[in-house]
C-alpha cells in the first residue's frame, strides 16, 4: 500500500525559528512530490513541486528536498512569521497512476 | 487561462437529498480527479476519469457515488441520499495527461443537515 506519513501532526515554534516538516513515503516508484498549504476552511496553495529527478526546489524562505531512496521529503522554513501558520500537506503522485496520494498534514503554529 | 474552476463553493443538502458537485478542468487538460477531505484528515482520493471513461474509482465508496465527465461540460461527481457523514470538503483536479502535475480547483464544502 502506498502511503505517506507527516511527522509531526502539529508543531509550535517562536516568530524566527526555522523549521523542518517531514515527509515519509513507501514505494520509490513516485514521479514527483508536491508541498501545499492549507488554511482553515480553505483550499490547497500549492507550495513546491519537487520532480523525481531533481533533489530540491526552493521558493523564497521555502525549500523542499526529495530523497528518493530513503523515501523522504523535507520542507524547510526559514525564519516563521505569524502569517506561515497553516497546514501543510505533503503528496506524492506515482508514475503511470495519476493520482496523488496525501499525508494527513502538519498542523504549524507561528507564536508572534 | 483560468484555474480550475468548481461549483458550487458551498453546499448545503438535508439528509435524503442529492449533491451533484460539478469541475471544469484547465483549458486543454483531459484528465480529472476527485478528492474528498473529511473534517480533521486528510485528503484521500475518489475517482480519476478522463473524457468519458473512468480510469480508477478504488477510490469512491461502493454505494449513493458516481463520476462522469461526458465529451462536453464538466466533471460531476454525483451523491445520491446523503447522510451526515458524507459533509466534507470535495476537491476536484486536471492535468493534460497521467504524468503531469495536477491542479486543484478551490473545492466543494458539502454540509449535510
Amino acid at each position: 500500500k502506498q502511503e505517506v506519513t507527516q511527522i509531526p501532526a502539529a508543531l509550535s515554534v517562536p516568530e524566527g525559528e526555522n523549521l523542518v516538516l517531514n515527509c515519509s513515503f513507501t514505494d520509490s516508484a513516485i514521479y514527483n512530490l508536491q508541498w501545499f498549504r492549507q488554511d482553515p476552511g480553505k483550499g490547497l496553495t500549492s507550495l513546491l513541486l519537487i520532480q523525481s529527478s531533481q533533489r530540491e526546489q526552493t521558493s523564497g524562505r521555502l525549500n523542499a528536498s526529495l530523497d528518493k531512496s530513503s523515501g523522504r521529503s523535507t520542507l524547510y522554513i526559514a525564519a516563521s512569521q505569524p502569517g506561515d501558520s497553516a497546514t501543510y500537506l505533503c503528496a506524492r503522485q506515482n508514475t503511470n497512476a495519476g493520482k496523488s496520494t496525501f499525508g494527513d498534514g502538519t498542523t504549524l503554529t507561528v507564536k508572534p | 487561462n483560468a484555474g480550475v474552476m468548481q461549483n458550487p463553493r458551498h453546499l448545503v443538502r438535508r439528509r435524503g437529498q442529492e449533491a451533484r458537485l460539478r469541475c471544469s478542468p484547465m483549458k486543454g487538460h483531459s484528465h480529472v480527479y476527485w478528492y474528498r477531505q473529511l473534517p480533521e484528515e486528510g485528503l484521500k482520493f475518489m475517482v480519476y476519469l478522463q473524457k468519458e471513461n473512468i480510469i480508477d474509482e478504488s477510490g469512491m465508496p461502493k454505494e449513493r457515488f458516481s463520476a462522469e465527465f461526458p465529451k462536453e461540460g464538466p466533471s460531476i461527481l454525483r451523491i445520491q441520499q446523503v447522510v451526515r457523514g458524507d459533509s466534507a470538503a470535495y476537491f476536484c483536479a486536471s492535468s493534460p495527461g497521467t504524468d503531469y502535475e495536477q491542479y486543484f480547483g478551490p473545492g466543494t464544502r458539502l454540509t449535510v443537515t
